[in-house]
């Protein structure tokens, strides 16, 4: 039973471009939301996609934006890269009919590097 | 502003001893908190949670108490092995908020031989 998978694992951008990471949720998942980790910090809530909608969304700018697709599968897109946007992106799955415990299963992350 | 706060960024312990990591939150309408375990080039892994009308919560090696009047919640590791080595994240979520947590800077714990 694979895990939540993620890829691109490491990518180097420059300011000003363009990147698309891409998040495959656990098996039997439906919802997926998207963290951002930067060096020496805890994971920050950017947004939450389920019925290929944006249901809820952190304090991010408009620069950040996804989607997921019927597979439930998700991307999180950033435009005109910061050099403050280097950091690690993790995406995480759940079950959104559930006893909810607010367990959450995350991937291994995006590093990514702005220069 | 800071709503889940842990203030030790770092914590050293000997092998078979207690560990005990600290976590304090500003917001009374959470109404879950959780740990979270991280190693180097690994996604947080669940570890355990407790929910806000209980107090304490078991499992194993692992128990979280919580404090609701102090706005505190503390992890305890007894005993603690070498394996135990990692970041903990402390992180908690509000009533219909599922999947938005709130998490901490996390503390380092060593777990020494």
């Amino acid at each position: 039973d694979a895990g939540v998978t993620q890829s691109p694992t490491h990518l180097i951008k420059t300011r000003g471009q363009q990147v698309t990471l891409r998040c495959s949720p656990k098996s039997g998942h439906d919802t997926v939301s998207w963290y951002q980790q930067a060096l020496g910090q805890g994971p920050q809530f950017i947004f939450q996609y389920y019925e290929e909608e944006e249901r809820q969304r952190g304090n991010f700018p408009d620069r950040f934006s996804g989607h997921q697709f019927p597979n439930y599968s998700s991307e999180l897109n950033v435009n005109a890269l910061l050099l403050g946007d280097s950091a690690l992106y993790l995406c995480a799955s759940t079950p959104r009919v559930s006893s909810y415990t607010g367990e959450l299963f995350f991937g291994e992350g995006s590093r990514l590097t702005v220069l | 502003d800071q709503q889940v706060k842990q203030n030790s960024p770092s914590l050293s312990v000997q092998e078979g001893r207690i560990s005990i990591l600290n976590c304090d939150y500003t917001n009374s309408m959470f109404d879950y908190f959780l740990w979270y375990k991280k190693y180097p080039a690994e996604g947080p892994t669940f570890l355990i949670s407790i929910s806000s009308i209980k107090d304490k919560n078991e499992d194993g090696r692992f128990t979280v108490f919580l404090n609701k009047s102090a706005k505190h919640l503390s992890l305890h590791i007894v005993p603690s092995q070498p394996g135990d080595s990692a970041v903990y994240f402390c992180a908690a979520s509000g009533q219909g908020s599922q999947g938005n947590l709130i998490f901490g800077k996390g503390t380092k714990l060593s777990v020494k031989p």
